[in-house]
């Protein structure tokens, strides 16, 4: 069935520096989004991408989507202490989560 | 409502026992998903219903759950002969029609003591 893989699982990252995460499917994606669940909370829709090779960008996030639709990232710059939680990918039809990455910020 | 209502929002229950879970979606939408989550793991897909019927039950894992949306709104979560191993954060989402952006409850935290 289908399988979304995200890595890095953990990443600290000083405020200021940049923060990548990525997301694999077994599968081709008819689309993919992306959620982000601070700690203590529920996960909240941040982007759906569902064209080949898309890019969109959110203030400091910009997402992509791969051309063969199996793979995205999502790349924050200059964190802030705000960008702290779990951002998972999640494959369309069912949605079906990745296990997420965690990001901590330094001060 | 303005959004996804699930309650209770905590229930602590004795292994052995059946519990019930209820979500209340955003009116309107004919998609609803339910997950179990569990600490520092990513949402476990249970179950997907469109309208009314379970579209997908492929993520039960075991005859002990069921779910259940008569009417294709609110649905509810039945588990039976609870155990330990269930305890986890139930999280309903509902989105307009499958597979577009989906919006959470707050999560039933469930625990089988």
């Amino acid at each position: 069935g289908q399988q979304v893989m995200q890595i890095p699982q953990y990443q600290h990252v000083q405020e200021g520096e940049d923060f990548t995460t990525y997301c694999n499917s077994s599968t081709t994606l008819s689309n993919i989004q992306w959620y982000k669940q601070r700690p203590g909370g529920h996960p909240v829709f941040l982007i759906q991408l569902v064209k080949s090779g898309e890019v969109k960008k959110q203030k400091r996030l910009t997402f992509q989507f791969g051309e063969a639709k199996k793979n995205s990232s999502l790349h924050i710059t200059a964190t802030q202490t705000t960008d702290v939680g779990t951002y998972f990918c999640a494959g369309w039809d069912k949605i079906i989560f990745g296990k997420g990455t965690r990001l901590h910020i330094l001060p | 409502g303005a959004g996804v209502s699930q309650t209770p929002s905590n229930k602590v229950t004795e292994k052995g026992k059946y519990v019930e879970l209820r979500c209340d979606p955003i009116s309107g939408h004919t998609a609803l998903y339910w997950y179990r989550q569990s600490l520092g793991q990513g949402p476990e897909f249970l179950i997907y219903f469109q309208g009314t019927g379970a579209a997908d039950d492929s993520g039960l894992p075991n005859d002990r759950f069921f779910a259940v949306r008569p009417e294709g709104s609110v649905s509810t979560l039945k588990i039976q002969r609870t155990e330990r191993g269930d305890s986890a954060v139930y999280l309903c989402a509902s989105s307009a029609r499958r597979g577009t952006e989906a919006f959470f409850g707050q999560g039933t935290r469930l625990t089988v003591v």
